[in-house]
């Protein structure tokens, strides 16, 4: 079953504005990753934030992670045309270490 | 120097065929992983092994083989293949079978005609 699930499914921004994007996940987790995915290539690492973790940056990313809501949001801050890609969320459950993906958001930035 | 490189790339077959995909990674990793994407991007995750022991087996069916002739070799092959089998098929490596991050390859395009 689906374990992580990202709203909206599409997001279309303009270079410069922010992109926020969201995943709910349902069962206990050891930490939550997002990756990104360029269309027709493979999925890459972003950031890993732990179950003890509130917020987490690196570079232009911002990552939340609210357990008591079993929720995470993904901010990318001043978007460039090259950050167009599927954005997946992925949870690790607590005490293995099966990893699983929700369906992605789909963010379109135009120049 | 690809990290994790997996061949072919592309894949055309027939219904009822058998296809093998390849998968290498040079990152000294322990953990490999098959993961298949389908038409609406789903990632769902098919097998791990561990130090070619096999961890994870999701509800695949049987016509699904994954061989790891040593830890940094994953192959999956996949028998009298069906329509339904048509997706993209990433290989995946991590440094334990931990969760940590995961390294995948640029992943291989199998259409069944």
């Amino acid at each position: 079953s689906q374990q992580g699930e990202e709203d909206p499914q599409a997001l279309s921004i303009q270079e410069g504005e922010n992109a926020t994007m969201n995943c709910s996940y349902k069962t206990s987790i050891n930490n939550l990753q997002w990756y990104r995915q360029n269309s027709g290539r493979g999925l890459v690492h972003l950031i890993l934030i732990r179950s003890n973790e509130r917020e987490k940056h690196s570079g232009r990313l911002r990552v939340t992670l609210d357990t008591s809501k079993k929720s995470s949001s993904l901010l990318i801050t001043a978007s460039r045309a090259a950050d167009t890609a599927s954005y997946f969320c992925a949870t690790a459950p607590s005490g293995w270490g099966k990893l699983q993906f929700g369906a992605g958001t789909q963010v379109v930035v135009t120049p | 120097d690809t990290a994790v490189s997996q061949t072919p790339k592309y894949l055309v077959t027939q219904m009822g065929n058998d296809k093998s995909i390849k998968c290498e990674q040079n990152l000294g990793h322990d953990t490999m992983y098959w993961y298949k994407q389908d038409s609406k991007k789903f990632l769902k995750i098919m097998f791990s092994y561990n130090n070619k022991e096999l961890i994870i087996n999701e509800t695949v069916p049987n016509r699904f083989s994954p061989k790891s002739p040593d830890k940094a070799h994953l192959n999956l092959h996949i028998n009298s293949l069906e329509l339904g089998d048509s997706a993209v098929y990433f290989c995946a490596s991590s440094p334990s079978e931990t969760a940590g991050e995961l390294f995948f390859g640029e992943g291989s395009r199998l259409t069944v005609l």
